[in-house]
């Protein structure tokens, strides 16, 4: 059926050290990979995204990589500070020519100081 | 630019009732969808309006419904609420086409039924 699947659902990291969560997802004709982040009692914001004539988006400490053959993508912060706490959602859209984002189940980032 | 802005925050209704929720999108957005955000869980779709017209539709029975006007704004209305309607309902933006899909999220109605 149509799914994502995001790994882990809780990441604890010292701050300074890099983090990274997984998503995979199960339509091949996927083509629009976003990263949204929410914090506490807060709307979930785009972070990055990436299209799929990529394989990799950098933007500053953050960073998304895209597997195509294997249908997974992946988020990477580096340098990681006490403000990236926050629930990380990837998404992807299932059934080309579907508009609608089918999200991950999510992943609770903890920086620990 | 004042993005993405829904009402009301928050509400409490009891079963049985009847809720409209209220969007309007961010300046230049013409597609409006809207998400159901259960507590500890990703957004789930309800359904897209463009044009005025349901274009896409999630995984939601009919008591859920709703409208786009001409100036894009868009209300969502659950009928008959059960306990389980708790949840963050989520209006997202976007223009339209190819673009459809890059969301702007508001900041969402906490609706609580009781």
């Amino acid at each position: 059926g149509e799914n994502v699947e995001q790994h882990p659902s809780t990441l604890s990291v010292q701050e300074g050290d890099s983090a990274v969560i997984k998503c995979t997802y199960s339509d091949s004709a996927s083509n629009y990979f976003p990263w949204y982040k929410q914090e506490l009692g807060k709307r979930p914001q785009l972070i990055i995204d990436i299209r799929s004539n990529v394989g990799e988006k950098k933007d500053q400490r953050i960073a998304v990589t895209l597997n195509k053959t294997a249908k997974h993508f992946s988020l990477h912060i580096t340098e990681t500070q006490p403000e990236d706490s926050a629930v990380y959602f990837c998404a992807a859209p299932l059934n080309f020519g579907n508009e609608k984002l089918t999200f991950g189940t999510g992943t609770r980032l903890t920086i620990i100081p | 630019d004042a993005g993405v802005t829904q009402s009301p925050t928050h509400l409490i209704k009891t079963r049985g009732q009847q809720v409209t929720l209220r969007c309007s999108p961010k300046s230049g957005h013409d597609t409006v969808s809207w998400y159901q955000q259960a507590l500890g869980q990703g957004p789930q779709f309800i359904f897209q309006y463009y044009e005025e017209e349901e274009r896409q539709r999630g995984n939601f029975p009919d008591r859920f419904s709703g409208h786009q006007f001409p100036n894009y704004s868009s209300e969502l209305n659950v009928n008959a609420l059960l306990l389980g309607d708790s949840a963050l309902y989520l209006c997202a933006s976007s223009f339209g086409g190819t673009g459809a899909n890059v969301l702007t999220f508001g900041a969402g109605s906490r609706l609580t039924v009781l």
